[in-house]
């Protein structure tokens, strides 16, 4: 089983700030096959990014995503007061066919 | 635009089998895949299963053995059973839709919780 260990489990930052959100993989894995997704309290999570590197549809480009082998990172370039929310990464194609990191929680400093 | 719509009881008995629907509207349930993903209360995701509009089935090995995932084209519905629940099944269930080539999850319906309690 490919395990995604994601970190820091909180990350405290204010709006304006960068932040920096890593994946890793316990092994190394396709990048086609790694996503992102946002999740807000009480809804369903939405996809950011797709390949690794991919903006998904809407998503404003202060979102961008990164990385190969084990080692993969979204990084928001300015957050904004709607982007303080949940993320998991997730991979597909091991066993389980899905995987999920378990989320990093962004929050307001 | 693609619209996905869980149905089902929101409460089931211990040992007993939940059932749920997801209605696909907007767009057809064939070229994709799938899948039911689930959140116990203040936990991260879990993926249960997937179908291909085919029939061609997936599941995850640690619910094989209780899950069945089935599609009706004609209706533009997958469904889920999950028997012999226990409370450990208390959750958000969602239903996604995965890309055909790399299988992300690009629409999700916005889950239905069920709590397993007698």
């Amino acid at each position: 089983e490919i395990v995604l260990t994601q970190s820091p489990g909180t990350l405290s930052l204010s709006p304006g700030e960068r932040a920096t959100l890593s994946c890793r993989a316990s092994q190394s894995v396709s990048g086609n096959y790694l996503a992102w997704y946002q999740q807000n309290p009480g809804q369903a999570p939405r996809l950011l990014m797709d390949g690794a590197s991919s903006r998904a549809t809407g998503i404003p480009d202060r979102f961008s995503g990164s990385g190969s082998g084990t080692d993969f990172t979204l990084t928001i370039s300015r957050l904004e007061p709607e982007d303080f929310a949940l993320y998991y990464c997730q991979h597909y194609g091991g066993s389980p066919r899905y995987t999920f990191g378990q989320g990093t929680k962004l929050e307001i400093k | 635009q693609v619209h996905l719509q869980e149905s089902g009881p929101g409460l089931v008995k211990p040992s007993e089998t939940l059932s749920l629907t997801c209605t696909v509207s907007g767009g057809s349930i064939g070229s994709f895949y799938w899948s039911w993903i689930r959140q116990p209360p203040g936990k991260g995701l879990e993926w249960i299963a997937y179908i291909f509009y085919t029939g061609s089935t997936n599941y995850n090995p640690s619910l094989k053995s209780r899950v069945t995932i089935s599609v009706d084209t004609s209706k533009n519905q997958f469904s889920l059973t999950l028997s012999s629940v226990t409370a450990a099944d208390t959750a958000v269930y969602y239903c996604a839709r995965g890309d055909p080539y790399y299988q992300y999850l690009d629409v999700w319906g916005k889950g239905t919780t069920v709590t397993v309690s007698s």
